[in-house]
């Protein structure tokens, strides 16, 4: 069973810039959700996927968006970048995306703007 | 807004020593999870409490659920150097518009075991 893998491991951007990160989530699952962590800080959720619709989205602006493909793999774009994005960006996939399932992260994927 | 806030923020020890580590909010949560995070890595779950008043043992850690479902406690009994790591809890609130398990995550606390 293959877990969660993210791609890349390391990006680094300039401020205006756009930046897509993608996801392969665990043989099984159809949900994706997707968080950001600043250093030294908890995760926060950033929106979730599931069976390729968005199910809920936290408090981020709209030059974050995302899509989940019919396989459930999924991407976080992020458009005009800012230096506060410079964050770890972690993906989670569940099975089913019930309240009870287990949420398994990816290595995530650390990006830095300049 | 549902806050986690998790103490101490911080915690340096040598081997062999306990160590509890807090989880509080004012909003009443359906679970709470406990994560492990090592550097370059996700978030690792622990342990998922459902009811209020729940204690589970994970070998050395012990978790508990507190009463009304609003604060949770980590507690690790002669702690090794494989202990390190930042420890993240994270709530499923009870009501979130849209996300079903959508989690809210503690200012998470990391923790150094010296040997």
């Amino acid at each position: 069973e293959t877990g969660v893998t993210q791609s890349p491991t390391h990006l680094i951007k300039t401020r205006g810039q756009q930046v897509t990160l993608r996801c392969s989530s665990q043989s099984g699952h159809n949900t994706v959700s997707w968080y950001q962590q600043a250093l030294g800080q908890g995760p926060q959720f950033i929106f979730q996927y599931y069976r390729e619709e968005e199910n809920g989205r936290g408090n981020f602006p709209p030059r974050f968006s995302g899509l989940q493909f019919p396989n459930y793999s999924s991407e976080l774009n992020v458009n005009a970048l800012e230096l506060d994005d410079s964050a770890l960006y972690l993906c989670a996939s569940s099975p089913s995306g019930r309240i009870t399932d287990t949420q398994y992260f990816g290595p995530g994927t650390r990006l830095t703007v300049l | 807004t549902q806050l986690l806030e998790q103490s101490p923020q911080f915690l340096s020890i040598q081997e062999g020593e306990n160590l509890t580590v807090y989880c509080n909010s004012s909003s009443v949560f359906s679970s709470l999870q406990w994560y492990r995070q090592e550097p370059g890595e996700g978030p690792v779950l622990l342990v998922t409490v459902v009811t209020g008043g729940e204690v589970k043992k994970l070998k050395r850690l012990t978790f508990q659920f507190g009463d009304a479902r609003k604060d949770s406690s980590l507690h690790i009994t002669a702690a090794q150097p494989g202990d390190t790591g930042l420890y993240l809890c994270a709530g499923a609130p009870r009501l979130y518009g849209g996300a079903t398990n959508k989690l809210i995550f503690g200012t998470g606390t990391l923790l150094a075991v010296q040997p």
